[in-house]
C-alpha cells in the first residue's frame, strides 16, 4: 500500500526565513512525487514533481530515495507563500491514482 | 482554453438520498479523476476515468459511481448518502491516463445532514 506523510499540519515562518515542508512516503515501487499548493480561495494545483528537477517561485523537492522523503525547500519565503501545501505520490501501472497527504498549512508572517 | 469547471459549488442533500455532480475537463483532456477530501484530510482517489471508461478505483463502495461523456466531461454518482459522504468532492483532468499534470475544478461542497 502506498501512503504519503506530513508530519506537520502547520508551520508558521517569518518572511525572509527558510522553509522546510517534510514530507514522507511508503511505495514499493519506483515513485513520482508532487506538490501540490491552494492558495486561500483558489483551487488545488500543481506546484513541482520531482521528475523535472525545476525549481518553481523559488521552491525546491529532492527526492531521497534512501529516507524515502521528498521535502519542499525554500530559502527565503515571502508572504505570498502562504497556502495550504499537499505532497503526492502517483503510482504507475493500471491505476494512476494520485495519493496525497494530509496538507502543511504554511504561515508566513511579515 | 477553459479550465476544469465543477457543478453545483455547494449542496445540501438529507441522508439516504442521492446525488450527481459533474465536472467539465480543460480543453483537450481525455481524462478525469474524481476526489473525496473530508475535513482536514488530503484529497482521496475515488475513481479515473480515461475514454469514457473506469480506469481505476480507489477504496470507495459501489455506490459511488461515475460515468463520462463522449465529449469528456464526468459525472459523479453517489446513492443512499450518508454523513460521512459530506466533504469536498474534487474533479482533475489530464490528457492521458498517466495524470501527470492534473488540473483540479475547485470542487463541490457536498453536506449531508
Amino acid at each position: 500500500a502506498q501512503r504519503v506523510t506530513q508530519p506537520e499540519k502547520l508551520l508558521s515562518v517569518f518572511k525572509g526565513a527558510p522553509v522546510e515542508l517534510k514530507c514522507n512516503y511508503s511505495y514499493s515501487g519506483s515513485p513520482e512525487l508532487f506538490w501540490y499548493v491552494q492558495y486561500s480561495r483558489q483551487r488545488l494545483q500543481l506546484l513541482l514533481r520531482h521528475i523535472s528537477r525545476e525549481s518553481i517561485k523559488g521552491f525546491t523537492a529532492d527526492l531521497n530515495k534512501g529516507e524515502t522523503s521528498f521535502h519542499l525547500k525554500k530559502p527565503f519565503a515571502q508572504e505570498e507563500d502562504s497556502a495550504m501545501y499537499y505532497c503526492a505520490l502517483m503510482s504507475r501501472g493500471n491505476n494512476y491514482k494520485l495519493t496525497f497527504g494530509k496538507g502543511t498549512l504554511l504561515t508566513v508572517n511579515p | 482554453e477553459t479550465g476544469v469547471t465543477q457543478s453545483p459549488t455547494h449542496l445540501i442533500k438529507t441522508r439516504g438520498q442521492q446525488v450527481t455532480l459533474r465536472c467539465s475537463s480543460q480543453s483537450g483532456h481525455n481524462t478525469v479523476s474524481w476526489y473525496q477530501q473530508a475535513l482536514g484530510q488530503g484529497p482521496q482517489f475515488i475513481f479515473q476515468y480515461y475514454r469514457e471508461e473506469e480506469n481505476g478505483r480507489g477504496n470507495f463502495p459501489p455506490r459511488f459511481s461515475g460515468l463520462q461523456f463522449p465529449n469528456y466531461s464526468s459525472e459523479l454518482n453517489v446513492n443512499a448518502l450518508e454523513l460521512d459522504d459530506s466533504a469536498l468532492y474534487l474533479c482533475a483532468s489530464s490528457f492521458g491516463s498517466s495524470n501527470t499534470e492534473a488540473f483540479f475544478g475547485q470542487g463541490t461542497r457536498l453536506t449531508v445532514v
